[in-house]
């Protein structure tokens, strides 16, 4: 069964930092993952999708990679910004049923 | 539309009772998602639409979890003899398609959620 986790659960930087969100799942066997950002009592908005021929891709300020052999995704946050401050959830596909199965989340908070 | 819209924002009912909760996804996007999130936590998946029929509903809790998508288009989750335990905010997503290779057609938008309370 994919299991999917996300470490820190809680992050808190000043202004400018650049940072990393890490995400692990348990089953290498995947379609594609996606990085979504939640701000407090919203759904969810899409970031980046990587597919799992993928080695990584980039938006903006994000840069989000995938190493399927080792089950890690990090998320990469240049310059942050106050307005970055959401919680960070990472979804994993999986090949053999469950769709898609979340990670518990990273808070982040970006100090001015 | 739009994005994916979601109704009621709110609903809290009486446990016992039944609820319908209602999603209208993104125009011309065929396969349709349901989720539930407590909070602190990642959405947990529930059930999934390709058209008009559930191509997957092993996410869903009970038999007191049902939902239909009767014309490939809105979808509503229905759940009878409300529990306290039912109190989480459930989330829709839709994407373009699910053929679990095409990349972005992949990709899901979310509504805003349905925040249900059971008393």
């Amino acid at each position: 069964k994919q299991e999917v986790t996300q470490i820190p659960a809680a992050l808190s930087v000043p202004e400018g930092e650049n940072l990393v969100l890490n995400c692990s799942f348990t089953d290498s066997a995947i379609y594609n993952l996606q990085w979504f950002r939640q701000d407090p009592g919203k759904g969810l908005t899409s970031l980046l999708l990587i597919q799992s021929s993928q080695r990584e891709q980039t938006s903006g300020r994000l840069n989000a990679s995938l190493d399927k052999s080792s089950g890690r995704s990090t998320l990469y946050i240049a310059a942050s910004q106050p307005g970055d401050s959401a919680t960070y959830l990472c979804a994993v596909d999986s090949n053999y049923g469950q769709n898609f199965v979340f990670g518990p989340g990273t808070r982040l908070s970006v100090l001015p | 539309g739009a994005g994916v819209s979601q109704t009621p924002s709110n609903k809290v009912t009486e446990k016992g009772k039944y609820v319908e909760l209602r999603c209208d996804p993104i125009s011309g996007h065929t396969a349709l998602y349901w989720y539930r999130q407590s909070l602190g936590q990642g959405p947990e998946f529930l059930i999934y639409f390709q058209g008009t029929g559930a191509a997957d509903d092993s996410g869903l809790p009970n038999d007191r979890f049902f939902a239909v998508r009767p014309e490939g288009s809105v979808s509503t989750l229905k759940i009878q003899r409300t529990e306290r335990g039912d109190s989480a905010v459930y989330l829709c997503a839709s994407s373009l398609t699910f053929f679990r290779d095409r990349g972005r057609e992949d990709e899901q938008f979310f509504g805003p959620g349905t925040r249900l309370t059971v008393l």
